[in-house]
């Protein structure tokens, strides 16, 4: 059974603090994505990476930042969390192929920021 | 970039009717590819169905099934046969060929879909 789990289903942090959201996949899957989701917004594109150390800037990538050092994992990066960062953060993951292949998707995360 | 407009924030449907979502996108590009997902309340997407732009003939998956209007950038999702398991947030999305996107799925912003006994 495939998987893209992520670290946390919920979490809590203070403004200012370091946050960071983990993403791993079982794929062995070369692209992988962050998405923010709320409501009346649907899902929006913060990062991507298509290959290890690379990564690139989606819709929205102001305040965030991404780590991958491993194929299999993708790190989103709140560098000083801010309440307007509250949100749920999704991963996910897929490969290049054709462009019909499926994307997998991990639990997401709920971040509330305080 | 592609927009992917997703008209209807809700709709209801009765058990063992039918009911059809709504998508409509602007692309410039020839050949792309559409999707639809279902995130039930576990928060977990699903892949629903899915269509290559450059197929004429509509994807169906058992009581899924597409409308796929190219010239119109029209792309409903049609269920036959509604089940409770069917209530859901439906997300319509985009995908281009270019890889200068690294593949990333558009999104539209969603249609909540309620099924009642």
């Amino acid at each position: 059974d495939v998987k893209v789990t992520q670290s946390s289903r919920y979490l809590v942090k203070r403004t200012g603090e370091k946050v960071f959201l983990e993403c791993v996949q079982d794929m062995d899957h070369e692209n992988m994505f962050w998405y923010r989701q709320d409501p009346g917004l649907g899902l929006r594109l913060i990062y991507f990476s298509y290959d290890v150390k690379m990564k690139e800037k989606g819709d929205i990538p102001e305040g965030y930042s991404v780590s991958r050092e491993k194929k299999e994992r993708f790190s989103l990066i709140l560098e000083s969390a801010s309440t307007n960062q509250t949100s749920m953060y999704l991963c996910a993951s897929s490969s290049p192929g054709q462009g019909n292949t499926e994307a997998f998707f991990g639990q997401g995360t709920r971040l509330t920021v305080v | 970039a592609q927009t992917v407009t997703q008209s209807q924030p809700e709709m209801s449907v009765q058990e063992a009717e039918t009911v059809t979502l709504s998508c409509t996108y602007d692309t410039s590009e020839s050949d792309y590819y559409l999707f639809w997902y279902k995130q039930p309340p576990s928060r977990q997407m699903i892949l629903v169905i899915r269509q290559e732009a450059y197929k004429q003939q509509n994807a169906t998956e058992n009581r899924f099934s597409v409308n796929f209007q190219k010239a119109a950038k029209s792309f409903s999702l049609k269920i036959s046969d509604s089940q409770l398991g069917d209530a859901a947030m439906y997300f319509c999305a985009y995908r281009s060929p270019n890889s200068n996107s690294g593949y990333a799925l558009n999104f539209g912003k969603g249609t909540s879909l309620l099924v009642t006994p």
